[in-house]
This record gives C-alpha cells, structure tokens and sequence, in this order.
C-alpha cells in the first residue's frame, strides 16, 4: 500500500524557518517525482514545488522561489521542503504528493499544517 | 503562474450530468495533454481522478470524463450520485515546468 506521511509542522513566527519532512513507502521510492501542494485554510490548492526522481532537477512556483527548497533522501525514502523567511501567506496545510510523469499527483498524504503567526 | 480559471460552482440533480470547465492559456492547458482533475471532500486529502486530459486511475468511477479543446479542459460527471458532492480541482503542466492549479469549483447534488 502506498503511503506518505508528512511531519514537521508547526507554528512558527514571522520570519522563521520550519523543515518539512515526507516519508513514503509502499512504492519503488526512485521511480517517482514528488511534489508539495499547499492549501491555506478555506483556500484551494496551490503547487509549491517538485523534484525530479534523481533529485536533479527542483521546481519552484514564483511565490515561494528563492525561500523554499525541496530536496529528497532516496536512501531513506524521504522528501524534504526547507522553508525560510516564512510569513502569513505561507499559513497552510502541507501535502506531499507522488507525481507521475505527466505531472498528476496520484497519491496525497493528509497533509501536515503550518502556521506563521506571532 | 495564474491559476487556471475555474467556475465558482456548478449543481445538478441525481441522475443527471454536469461538466465542469477549466480555462487557461497555449503556455499550460493548451499546450500540454498534462491536464489532471482532482476531487476533495471536507477535510481530506485531493484524490486523482483523471490524469493526462482523459484516463482515469485504476478504481475511479466510469462516470468521470475529462477532455479538452483548444485551451479549456473539461470535467463531465455523469449519473450525479450524493457521493459525488465534493470541490473540484483541474491543474496543468506549464510551458516553465511548473503546475498551475484552478481556483476550484465546488459540485452541489441537489
């Protein structure tokens, strides 16, 4: 069975900085992309960033380029989103997604909330 | 990286069909057959249910379609069920290697 688990939020100030963690198992972990989508409360989706399945290549949506960084440990079955310089408009809740190639998303974690606040 | 335009909402009555469009640009939906549509229920997490403009995942009702034309995707769902009462999203590839998603449109089972 395919699972992703994501962890490591949180609240944290303005300004701050907060590591997302996403283990995944049930899968062949380097077969796959994975991306994160964010959805602050209320709100729809947002895509935040994806990785290539070698972790070569990252991608960044402009609100969050610069900020963010995604990573992965394919060793460890694990993904990574690195925030910094966080503000209220990164208040969210955090899913890590398995992508396929033609970029959908085909399994979600329930998500793991951020919040920015002082 | 605009969102893909989505209607705010759409209804319909058990039994009948209601499609759902998602309109973007020649640099994301019009230029990719990378459209994918997502259904979320309160508090849970989106789930694929059509993926590269018109295949549904393994275990996804036949009563969902997807298709496309020019730069508007569409998603049709037929036989409305209770169940189906959720927020819809479509998203899309785009021409700088990102995803885009729509604003979202919430389906109402009358």
């Amino acid at each position: 069975e395919v699972q992703l688990l994501e962890s490591g939020g949180g609240l944290v100030q303005p300004g701050g900085s907060l590591r997302l963690s996403c283990a995944a198992s049930g899968f062949t972990f380097t077969n796959y992309a994975l991306t994160w989508v964010r959805q602050p409360p209320g709100k729809g989706l947002e895509w935040v960033s994806s990785i290539t399945r070698d972790g070569d290549n990252t991608y960044y949506a402009d609100s969050v380029r610069g900020r963010f960084t995604i990573s992965r440990d394919n060793s460890k079955n694990t993904v990574f989103l690195q925030m910094s310089s966080l503000g209220a408009e990164d208040t969210a809740l955090y899913y890590c997604a398995r992508t396929l190639r033609g970029s959908a998303s085909d399994y979600w974690g329930q998500g793991t909330l951020v919040t920015v606040s002082s | 990286q605009s969102a893909l335009t989505q209607p705010a909402s759409v209804s319909g009555s058990p039994g009948q069909s209601i499609t759902i469009s998602c309109t973007g640009t020649s640099s994301d939906v019009g230029g990719y057959n990378s459209v994918s549509w997502y259904q979320q229920h309160p508090g849970k997490a989106p789930k694929l249910m059509i993926y590269e403009v018109n295949n549904r995942p393994s275990g996804v009702s036949n009563r969902f379609s997807g298709s496309k034309s020019g730069n508007t995707a569409s998603l049709t769902i037929s036989g409305l069920q209770a169940e189906d009462e959720a927020d819809y999203y479509c998203s899309s590839y785009t021409s700088s290697s990102t995803r885009v998603f729509g604003g979202g449109t919430k389906v109402t089972v009358l």
